[in-house]
């Protein structure tokens, strides 16, 4: 099966401050999606991006899928943003079923 | 955008129970997924639910363990069974939307003692 590897596993960081979020996968995919897990284990879907750039507020992700990566972009980091960020990947010709990645642990501080 | 609730949000139960999720949805779908998110680990697909057919389920899941019933398109139920404590997980369900983004449930926390 398809391989999602995210990086870093964990991240500290301090309001304010910025990060990226990467994602590499094995295959060749026509859906990837970055979702937010919140402490209390909710899933928020933040982008459908198989290809190409956006943005939305504080956040911005870009997929290369000739490069099977892609990156997430949280600026001004803000403490509601702790939680665990996963992508998650459908392989082409996969019938809607999502890989999910390792996450990324993140915590922002004061 | 999918509206999808669950029932219940968490439970404790006892090794060798049954305990069975549901999830609702606020419009109809073709396919339902349910998700499994072990402790500190990341999410894995359990089987998939198509109204009016028998689920398939992913390697790993069988049936027996994990039956699925489909009766509508806005309704699932996930029966996790004869439970011992290696199932305490996260379930989760979700759905496939309009824009071909997944949305999920808040979750089912499980915890066998």
């Amino acid at each position: 099966g398809i391989q999602v590897e995210q990086s870093p596993p964990d991240l500290i960081l301090q309001e304010g401050a910025n990060s990226t979020l990467r994602c590499n996968f094995s295959d060749s995919v026509n859906n990837l999606q970055w979702f937010h897990q919140n402490p209390w284990g909710q899933l928020i879907n933040l982008f459908y991006i198989p290809s190409g750039t956006k943005q939305n507020g504080r956040l911005s992700a870009t997929t290369v899928a000739t490069e099977r990566y892609s990156l997430l972009y949280i600026s001004s980091s803000q403490t509601t943003d702790s939680g665990v960020y996963f992508c998650a990947v459908e392989r082409t010709g996969g019938g809607n079923k999502l890989t999910f990645g390792t996450g990324t642990q993140l915590k922002v501080e004061l | 955008s999918a509206v999808i609730s669950q029932k219940p949000s968490r439970d404790i139960c006892q090794r060798g129970t049954s305990l069975t999720i549901q999830c609702q949805v606020d419009s109809q779908v073709t396919m339902m997924f349910w998700y499994r998110q072990q402790p500190g680990q990341s999410l894995t697909l359990i089987a998939t639910a198509n109204q009016g057919s028998e689920a398939t389920y992913e390697s790993g899941f069988v049936i027996d363990k994990f039956p699925i019933s489909r009766p509508n398109l806005t309704f699932s139920t996930l029966t996790v069974s004869n439970m011992s404590p290696e199932d305490s997980s996260i379930y989760l369900c979700s759905v496939h939307g309009t824009s071909d983004t997944q949305y999920f449930g808040p979750g089912t926390r499980l915890t066998v003692l």
